[in-house]
């Protein structure tokens, strides 16, 4: 059974940068897309970008490119998306999340397993 | 811009039957935009309900569908339950920019 689980609840201050980790266990696709997704109070989810897991390749959203990096450990079962410049509108729940493919290989294009999530809090 | 179009709320009798759309401000939406529907309670993660337009997630109630009504996304709720009251999200995958858009949420209302 696939379970994320996502580092605690951080606070910084405007300009600062944050390092949210999310660990995976049970997962046997040959390769899957670690999506990340950020929610603001009272706001929809937003889709920030995914990494994947056997090339390491990156799809970032256009509005966070140059602010989001996304990667895995040594180990590749840990994930990490760190966001940089923050700004108070950056305050939010990240949450990590998974998609898989088919027996033939052809993703899904949606996301399946989803983290607790880690509440970022930008303020000064 | 692609938006991604959902009503803001609707409400169902407990046991009724809803319908909540999905659509693209730039046109319609087929299974090539691959809409999948995430269910979400206050203080919670989303949960995945469904998957390249009708695959139903794991674990997910026969309850719960989806289609392609005319130029939209679907997804509908048949015998509607208490718990059932919560945000949906839908979103469509924009294969030319290879990107995932959501859209704003329908708030279902279970009364």
């Amino acid at each position: 059974q696939v379970q994320l689980v996502q580092s605690g609840a951080e606070v910084r201050k405007p300009g600062a940068s944050v390092k949210v980790s999310c660990k995976a266990s049970g997962y046997t696709f040959s390769d899957y897309y670690m999506h990340w997704v950020r929610q603001a109070p009272g706001q929809g989810p937003e889709w920030m970008g995914w990494i994947s897991h056997h090339f390491r390749a990156t799809n970032i959203a256009q509005r966070f490119r140059g602010r989001v990096t996304m990667t895995w450990d040594t180990s590749f079962t840990t994930a990490y998306m760190e966001l940089s410049s923050l700004r108070s509108d950056d305050t939010a729940v990240y949450y990590c999340a998974t998609e898989g493919h088919s027996d033939s290989g052809t993703f899904y294009r949606a996301v399946d397993v989803w983290g607790q999530g880690t509440m970022v809090t930008v303020a000064s | 811009q692609t938006v991604v179009t959902q009503e803001p709320s609707f409400s169902v009798s407990p046991g009724g039957t809803v319908t909540l759309t999905c659509g693209l401000s730039t046109g319609s939406v087929s299974t090539s935009y691959y809409p999948s529907w995430y269910q979400q309670t206050p203080g919670q993660a989303p949960r995945t309900l469904i998957y390249s337009t009708d695959t139903r997630s794991s674990g997910v109630p026969d309850r719960f569908s989806g289609s392609i009504l005319g130029n939209k996304a679907a997804l509908t709720i048949t015998g509607a339950q208490a718990d059932d009251e919560c945000d949906y999200y839908c979103v469509l995958y924009i294969q030319s920019d290879d990107k995932y858009v959501f859209g704003a949420g329908t708030k279902v209302t279970v009364l």
